[in-house]
């Protein structure tokens, strides 16, 4: 069974601060997805990372994956309000045959930011 | 989130009773998942379909719970005999034809189930 370990499950900050969850795993995953989710709604991607050591970003959101594509991070600069929700990741396992995939969800991190 | 329907959003059943959740995928998928969410213990995966396969069904409990895809209709998640332990959101998520491994899922609203 593969396990992806978030870290940490809650995280209150004030705004303005910069905060770091982690994903990590003894398993390795063809890609990593990190979603975002909101209360009464369905996670939405923020972004896939897909080649170890990649590094993306949105806007003030940094994401890396590990070299060994086991691990990834969330960096938040100068976090708002706004932030606030659920960030879960989520690695890509391929069936046999390459053409399907499901994906395994970590418990999430819930980010509170105080105004 | 547009695109994927799931319903009903909401749905109370007493013990015994059957529960039936709904879900049309994004227009031109034809890969569904299903997956259960208890707070604080994420989301698990449950089943993932094709029109009318079921490609993998191993977070499936072995009784009371199945699912389809048909060929024509939305996916269907069943649980019959409800128990107070199945309370829980039920999110349902779709993929294009082609699916490919970075693709993302696109989740509906999800259903809370609520048993009494």
């Amino acid at each position: 069974t593969q396990l992806l370990e978030q870290s940490p499950q809650f995280l209150s900050i004030q705004e303005g601060e910069n905060l770091t969850v982690y994903c990590n795993s003894s398993s390795v995953f063809s890609s990593l997805q990190w979603y975002r989710q909101e209360p009464g709604e369905g996670p939405v991607l923020l972004v896939t990372v897909v080649t170890g050591g990649e590094v993306k970003k949105l806007k003030r959101l940094t994401f890396q994956f590990g070299d060994a594509r086991k691990d990834s991070s969330l960096h938040i600069t100068a976090a708002q309000p706004g932030d606030t929700g659920l960030y879960l990741c989520a690695g890509a396992s391929v069936y046999s045959g390459g053409s399907n995939y499901k994906l395994t969800f970590g418990k999430g991190t819930l980010l509170t930011v105080n105004p | 989130n547009a695109g994927v329907m799931q319903n009903p959003r909401h749905l109370v059943r007493r013990r015994g009773q059957e529960a039936r959740l709904r879900c049309s995928p994004m227009k031109g998928h034809s890969h569904v998942y299903w997956y259960r969410q208890l707070p604080e213990e994420g989301l698990k995966f449950m089943v993932y379909l094709q029109k009318e396969n079921i490609i993998d069904e191993s977070g499936m409990p072995k009784e009371r719970f199945s699912a389809e895809f048909p060929k024509e209709g939305p996916s269907i998640l069943r649980i019959q005999q409800v128990v107070r332990g199945d309370s829980a959101a039920y999110f349902c998520a779709s993929s294009p034809r082609a699916g490919r491994n970075n693709s993302p899922l696109h989740f509906g609203n999800g259903t809370r189930l609520t048993v009494t």
